[in-house]
């Protein structure tokens, strides 16, 4: 049964610096992950995705990268902003043609940048 | 463009009454997902529609969950003699279905409160 696991739960870092949030896998057959961000009341976000096939995605202040093998992807976000405040979760698709896509989430890094 | 939208966004209801959250999926998107968020359990996957074919209700976790999506398009899920242990955000989700770069976007989520 494939579990995900994010680390740390909470971080709070101040503003300007780049940080780096975690996230790892147990079944290292995934189709694909997805990085969302969650803010207080609100649904998800997407951020990236990035293929199983591919080793990271870049988005603006946004790097991920994925190391399939070792189970473990990352969420770079440089020169953090009190915007950037928000719950970032991470999801793997252990899709197989045909079946469904579901995601499996962890359970979120609560990060909050302070100004 | 228009987003993944839900309703409504809150509903409190009573130990044992039916109630029904609705989902409009993007324009075009073939797959619709329902997900749900509790504190106990992060975020489950529960349902899932593609196209004509039987949707997929693994994650469903009672006979009391029922959903239908008609049309292709809009989806409603069910819950019959609703429990306090029901209490959640209900978040849907829909895609293009577009292989290992199917993305999912998610709705704002409808909070489900049961006294």
């Amino acid at each position: 049964k494939q579990e995900v696991t994010q680390i740390p739960a909470a971080l709070s870092v101040p503003e300007g610096e780049n940080l780096v949030l975690n996230c790892s896998f147990t079944d290292s057959a995934i189709y694909n992950l997805q990085w969302f961000r969650q803010d207080p009341g609100k649904g998800l976000t997407s951020l990236l995705l990035i293929q199983s096939s591919q080793r990271e995605q870049t988005s603006g202040r946004l790097n991920a990268s994925l190391d399939k093998s070792s189970g473990r992807s990352t969420l770079y976000i440089a020169a953090s902003q009190p915007g950037d405040s928000a719950t970032y979760l991470c999801a793997v698709s252990m899709f197989r043609g045909g079946a469904t896509n579901k995601l499996i989430f962890g359970t979120g890094t609560l990060l909050a940048v302070q100004p | 463009g228009a987003g993944v939208s839900q309703s409504p966004s809150n509903k409190v209801t009573e130990k044992g009454k039916d109630v029904e959250l609705r989902c409009d999926p993007i324009s075009g998107h073939t797959a619709l997902y329902w997900y749900r968020q509790s504190l106990g359990q992060g975020l489950e996957f529960l349902i899932y529609f593609q196209g004509n074919s039987a949707p997929d209700k693994s994650g469903l976790p009672s006979d009391r969950f029922s959903a239908e999506r008609t049309g292709g398009s809009v989806s409603t899920l069910t819950i019959q003699r609703t429990q306090q242990e029901d209490s959640a955000v209900y978040l849907c989700a829909s895609s293009a279905r577009q292989g290992p770069s199917d993305e999912q976007f998610f709705g704002p989520g409808t909070r489900l409160t049961v006294l």
